[in-house]
């Protein structure tokens, strides 16, 4: 099956400062990106939808100017949490597909 | 998003029992119907999936059991090991699978004893 691979894997960053974090599909033509957020102990929740080489969908309650998504191409998608506050501490998790999911990057914001 | 509702919200079962998770929907759009198995600080893995036009379906010792008229279904893992013990999720989505994304129910912490 596909692979997706998440980087990094973990990050700790000061608050007010921004973080990167990248999602490659390997083997996997991904035209759509899922990002999902998953606080401690707690489910999995829809961040926004991107679409190669188009703007993000992003769902309700969900800052699309700190969430920046970019997806330039069919095997790499990218999140970047602008100005992360504390509040932003969570697990971040990217799905092209509803079979295949990252592995997840843990972000804390100190 | 509409509401996916999970429960147990843990559950311990002996090994080699059946380890049953149940769950409901609200929005009959929904047309595909997974499962998800996740370790921590790993992200999720399906497990089994099912779509409305059946009402169960069974890989291995993973069954699903769906009820249309009801809005329900439930995942039954059979001749459960200590290996099982995970957080459990349903989710739901429309869109055919693929191009929607999913709601997720809250997890089900299972913890099979040996």
């Amino acid at each position: 099956g596909a692979v997706v691979s998440q980087h990094p894997s973990w990050v700790i960053c000061k608050s007010g400062t921004s973080v990167k974090i990248e999602c490659r599909s390997l083997d996997f033509q991904a035209t759509t990106m899922f990002w999902y957020r998953q606080f401690p102990k707690q489910s999995l929740m829809l961040m926004a939808t991107s679409n190669e080489g188009s703007k993000a969908t992003y769902e309700q309650g969900v800052e699309k100017d700190k969430f920046l998504i970019n997806h330039a191409s069919l095997t790499l998608s990218t999140l970047t949490v602008t100005s992360a506050h504390p509040e932003d501490s969570s697990f971040y998790i990217c799905s092209p597909d509803t079979q295949y999911f990252g592995p997840g990057t843990r972000l804390t914001v100190l | 998003q509409q509401q996916v509702k999970q429960s147990p919200q843990s559950l311990i079962v002996q090994k080699g029992g059946i380890s049953i998770i149940n769950c409901a929907y609200e929005n009959t759009a929904f047309d595909y119907f997974p499962w998800y198995q996740q370790f921590p600080g790993k992200g999720p893995a399906l497990l089994i999936a099912i779509r409305p036009d059946v009402s169960e379906k069974k890989e291995g010792r993973f069954t699903i059991s769906f009820n249309k008229s009801a809005k329900q279904f439930s995942l039954h893992i059979m001749d459960s090991q200590p290996g099982d013990s995970a957080t459990y999720f349903c989710a739901a989505s429309n869109g055919g699978g693929g191009a929607d994304g999913l709601t997720f129910g809250k997890g089900t912490h299972l913890i099979i004893q040996p």
